[in-house]
């Protein structure tokens, strides 16, 4: 257990929605990452917060957006899903130097489906 | 930009076999970190090992060994007698600025 937790494990919803993963770091951890897994497109990184400020961005369509919370919580939004979007997306953790080059820890993943 | 290239998609092996899984990387920048992540088929990715730039020192843990090789720009993993468990998608990474995955290597270790 890495300590990273993630709800919920699976969703399945249908085009043009819109749905919210939620990440929870390990105790101390300021940096949240979030990543996506698909099977063309393999691990992707999709956007970094370091508490509570967005600090690095990737591959992130301008339909998702993410957002670190006081307790340093995060949520992933992804809107207009599209049938493309479906994937694994993990949320990752590490601590708190504030540097890059920290080892990350990763949550169990939400697997989204878009049917 | 920086890039990892896993040219192994596949590797499959009967128990107690070596095995090495090959990672080549690129990247411009002088420091920078490489890592190592396993996902078994539970899916969860679990962090295996992290080594710096400037740290050629090969490393072994148990089963496992690294050998970090500036030269070829190469940090290759190499499980000693393999098992069973041994079976998963082993990702090479590569951050100075942001974490980028190699495509995996999906080992297989059968009886």
């Amino acid at each position: 257990d890495s300590g990273v937790t993630q709800t919920p494990k699976h969703l399945i919803t249908a085009t043009g929605q819109r749905v919210t993963l939620r990440c929870s770091p390990r105790s101390g951890d300021l940096s949240v990452y979030w990543y996506q897994q698909s099977l063309d497109q393999g691990l992707q990184f999709l956007i970094q917060y370091y508490n509570g400020e967005e600090r690095a961005k990737g591959n992130i369509l301008e339909r998702f957006s993410a957002q670190q919370f006081p307790d340093l919580h995060s949520e992933l939004n992804l809107s207009s899903l599209e049938l493309g979007d479906s994937a694994l997306y993990f949320c990752a953790s590490s601590s708190p130097s504030g540097t890059d080059y920290n080892e990350q820890f990763f949550g169990p993943g939400t697997r989204l489906t878009v049917l | 930009a920086q890039k990892v290239t896993q040219a192994q998609t596949e590797i499959s092996v009967v128990e107690k076999e070596d095995v090495t899984l090959d990672c080549v990387y690129e990247t411009r920048d002088t420091t920078y970190y490489l890592f190592w992540y396993k996902q078994p088929p539970s899916g969860e990715l679990v962090f295996l090992i992290r080594r710096n730039s400037f740290d050629e020192q090969n490393e072994i843990s148990g089963r496992y060994s690294w050998n970090f090789q500036k030269s070829t720009s190469s940090f290759n993993f190499t499980i000693t007698a393999s098992q069973v468990v041994d079976s998963a998608v082993y990702f090479c990474a590569l951050t100075s600025s942001k974490l980028t995955f190699g495509t995996g290597t999906r080992l297989q270790v059968t009886l």
